[in-house]
């Protein structure tokens, strides 16, 4: 078992819908969650980290935290183009001060005009 | 101002030789990190640095020597490269061991 996993995709929408990408992880307990965008060729930004299981909103993100089923999601509300992007799922680790992340694989999204 | 900078973006080596990469946080991090992205693009971390100690070293090939003069910065030596070591490597710095991370551009790494 991958110790973050998440789909591959590609994940397709159409601009204005909403964009749900979702990831489980191995370590229960894990204490830090977070969502990074990559754009082709460029660098990994981040867009949230959640720490306490439930939800927490910033613009049109969302994220969502379940520790109890391992299991972290982004909600990406009235999607554009310009999200189209692969989004990683990162974690650390419940046995690490360290700061070490646990990547998943990405979810490659794409939002159609 | 560039938070997290990495130099030099593109790096074209032949096999054999020795090449580094440099990384520079402007962000007051107390910790900084090496992550390995491969032609998958998945992502890993390699090393950890926090206050110029060593504090990840993960399953490395010992040709990968980080080396980190100060707590804002951190380099990355790599000897006799070899064609599996073509990838992006990527810098980054956190304020604490469990906070968010920042990254820096990406050292694509291609060698021949």
């Amino acid at each position: 078992q991958k110790e973050v996993e998440q789909n591959s995709g590609p994940l397709s929408v159409p601009e204005g819908a909403i964009a749900s990408l979702n990831c489980t992880y191995s370590d229960r307990g894990s204490q830090s969650f977070f969502w990074y965008r990559q754009y082709s060729g460029k660098s990994p930004e981040l867009i949230m980290f959640i720490y306490s299981n439930g939800d927490k909103e910033d613009g049109r993100f969302t994220a969502q935290l379940n520790k109890a089923s391992q299991y972290v999601s982004l909600l990406i509300r009235d999607s554009q183009p310009s999200d189209s992007a692969t989004y990683l799922c990162a974690v650390i680790p419940g046995s690490s001060n360290t700061g070490k992340l646990i990547f998943g694989q990405g979810t490659t999204l794409q939002v159609k005009p | 101002d560039t938070a997290v900078s990495q130099t030099p973006k593109y790096l074209v080596t032949q096999m054999g030789n020795d090449k580094s990469i440099k990384c520079e946080q402007n962000l007051g991090h107390d910790t900084m990190y090496w992550y390995k992205q491969d032609s998958k693009k998945f992502l890993k971390i390699m090393f950890s640095y926090n206050n110029k100690e060593l504090i990840i070293n993960e399953t490395v090939p010992n040709r990968f020597s980080p080396k980190s003069p100060d707590k804002a910065h951190l380099n990355l030596h790599i000897n006799s490269l070899e064609l599996g070591d073509s990838a992006v490597y990527f810098c980054a710095s956190s304020l604490r061991g469990f906070s968010e991370a920042f990254f820096g551009q990406g050292t694509r790494l291609t060698v021949v």
